[in-house]
C-alpha cells in the first residue's frame, strides 16, 4: 500500500517568514495530494490539493509543488501569519480511490 | 450548513463498556469515513464505507465495528474498549461524484479508564 513521509513533524517560523513542509509518497499510482490543516480543536479542513498532471499550483499565500519522478511534493507557506499556526497534514490517493493515506502530520508555530 | 456532525465531543467510559460515536453528515456524500489520531502518528483509517451497506477496513480495524444503513449516517462501536482506544476520534465525507475533497467532523476525544 501507500506510505507518506512527512517532514519535519514540528516548523517554528517568525511572521512574515516563508514555510515549507516536505512529503513523500512510495506507490508510483497516486495521483492526487491534498493538503489538510488542523486547527487546534477542530477537524482537518482542505486548504489545497494538486493533480499529478499539474506540476504547481498556488492559492494566495499558499503554494504546493509535485515532482512525481522522485515521488514527493511541498507546501509552500510565504508571508507567514499567527494564524497560520495549526497541525498541516499532506495526503496521497489513487485518483478516484477516495481512500487517502496521510503523512503524519506537522505542527507549524509563527510567533508574532 | 454543510456539515458532518459527530456525538459526543467528548467521552470518558471504562474498559468493557459498550459504546458508540455517532456521525451524520448533509450533503448526501457517497463515502464515509473514521480516522483516528494519535500524537506522532497522524491520522489513520479505521473503516470506510463507499456506500449504503457497503463497508471495508482500513489500517486499524481491530476492536471496531462500523454500519452504514442509512446515507447520511455512519457510526462507530466499540464492542469492548479497552485503554489503547483512547484517541481522537474524526469522521469524514466525501462526493464521488465531484472532487475527493474530505470534509472532517469537529472530533470525538475519547478516553477509556
Amino acid at each position: 500500500g501507500e506510505n507518506v513521509e512527512q517532514h519535519p513533524s514540528t516548523l517554528s517560523v517568525q511572521e512574515g517568514d516563508s514555510a515549507v513542509i516536505k512529503c513523500t509518497y512510495s506507490d508510483s499510482a497516486s495521483n492526487y495530494f491534498p493538503w489538510y490543516k488542523q486547527e487546534l480543536g477542530k477537524g482537518p479542513q482542505l486548504i489545497i490539493d494538486i493533480r499529478s498532471n499539474v506540476g504547481e499550483k498556488k492559492d494566495q499565500r499558499i503554494a504546493v509543488t509535485l515532482n512525481k519522478t522522485a515521488k514527493h511534493f511541498s507546501l509552500h507557506i510565504t508571508e507567514t501569519q499567527p494564524e497560520d499556526s495549526a497541525v498541516y497534514f499532506c495526503a496521497a490517493s489513487p485518483g478516484g480511490s477516495y481512500i487517502p493515506t496521510f503523512g503524519r502530520g506537522t505542527s507549524l508555530i509563527v510567533h508574532p | 450548513e454543510a456539515q458532518v456532525t459527530q456525538n459526543p465531543r467528548y467521552l470518558i467510559t471504562v474498559t468493557g463498556k459498550k459504546l458508540t460515536v455517532t456521525c451524520s453528515q448533509n450533503m448526501n456524500h457517497e463515502y464515509m469515513s473514521w480516522y483516528r489520531q494519535d500524537p506522532g502518528l497522524g491520522l489513520r483509517q479505521i473503516y470506510y464505507s463507499m456506500n449504503v451497506e457497503v463497508t471495508d477496513k482500513g489500517d486499524v480495524p481491530e476492536g471496531y465495528k462500523v454500519s452504514r444503513k442509512e446515507k447520511r449516517n455512519f457510526p462507530l462501536i466499540l464492542e469492548s474498549p479497552s485503554p489503547n482506544q483512547t484517541s481522537l476520534y474524526f469522521c469524514a465525507s466525501s462526493s464521488r461524484k465531484g472532487n475527493e475533497k474530505l470534509f472532517f467532523g469537529s472530533g470525538t476525544q475519547l478516553s477509556v479508564l
